[in-house]
């Protein structure tokens, strides 16, 4: 079964801390995202990566970075974390050809970051 | 940064009865209209998906309603049952190498007993 796995299920930092989340993809995508997901503003999209040592900025990338090292990993950097970074996070993948066949986008299960 | 506007926000459905959720769209270039559904806990998960060549796409309960002129999809649960209680995310996208899809809002059914 094909999945993307996110390192943690619930994380709590203390702020200023610098956090990093974790996303492994066994699918061979090329493509990897990381979403923030809060009530009421939906999925927003914070990076992504079309290729290793590759990245792009989403629509709320102030506060992050990203690394993708290797094409199975991507990694989700909080520099300083502040309480408004206190969130779901979603990870996902999808191969290049592709996002738009069926089955496009697979999500991790989520990291929810509390940071105090 | 191109819109995808969904609603209603949360829903409330009796069982057996039906759900209709909505979105619309302004980028008149996607070509990909997916919904996918997420239950507490979990990452949303693809539910269904069709391209505009079509007005209409069911997976047994589950119906995309396609209206190109006016730019508008929606999903329509029948017969709606307790276990499909979660949030449902529409979605745009754009093939010719655009990588990214958009997603609405959500809306968060809720099917009682």
């Amino acid at each position: 079964d094909v999945k993307v796995t996110q390192s943690s299920r619930y994380l709590v930092k203390r702020t200023g801390e610098k956090v990093f989340l974790e996303c492994v993809q066994d699918m061979d995508h090329e493509n990897m995202f990381w979403y923030r997901q809060d009530p009421g503003l939906g999925l927003r999209l914070i990076y992504f990566s079309y290729d290793v040592k590759m990245k792009e900025k989403g629509d709320i990338p102030e506060g992050y970075s990203v690394s993708r090292e290797k094409k199975e990993r991507f990694s989700l950097i909080l520099e300083s974390a502040s309480t408004n970074q206190t969130s779901m996070y979603l990870c996902a993948s999808s191969p290049t050809t592709v996002p738009t066949q069926v089955g496009g986008y697979t999500f991790g299960s989520g990291t929810r970051l509390t940071v105090v | 940064q191109q819109q995808v506007k969904q609603s209603p926000q949360s829903l409330i459905v009796q069982k057996g009865g039906i759900s209709i959720i909505n979105c619309a769209y302004e980028n008149t270039a996607f070509d990909y209209f997916p919904w996918y559904q997420q239950f507490p806990g979990k990452g949303p998960a693809l539910l269904i998906a069709i391209r505009p060549d079509v007005s209409e796409k069911k997976e047994g309960r589950f119906t995309i309603s396609f209206n190109k002129s006016a730019k508008q999809f929606s999903l329509h649960i029948m017969d709606s049952q307790p276990g499909d209680s979660a949030t449902y995310f529409c979605a745009t996208g754009s093939g010719a190498g655009s990588y990214q899809l958009t997603f609405g809002k959500g809306t968060k059914l809720s099917v009682i007993p």
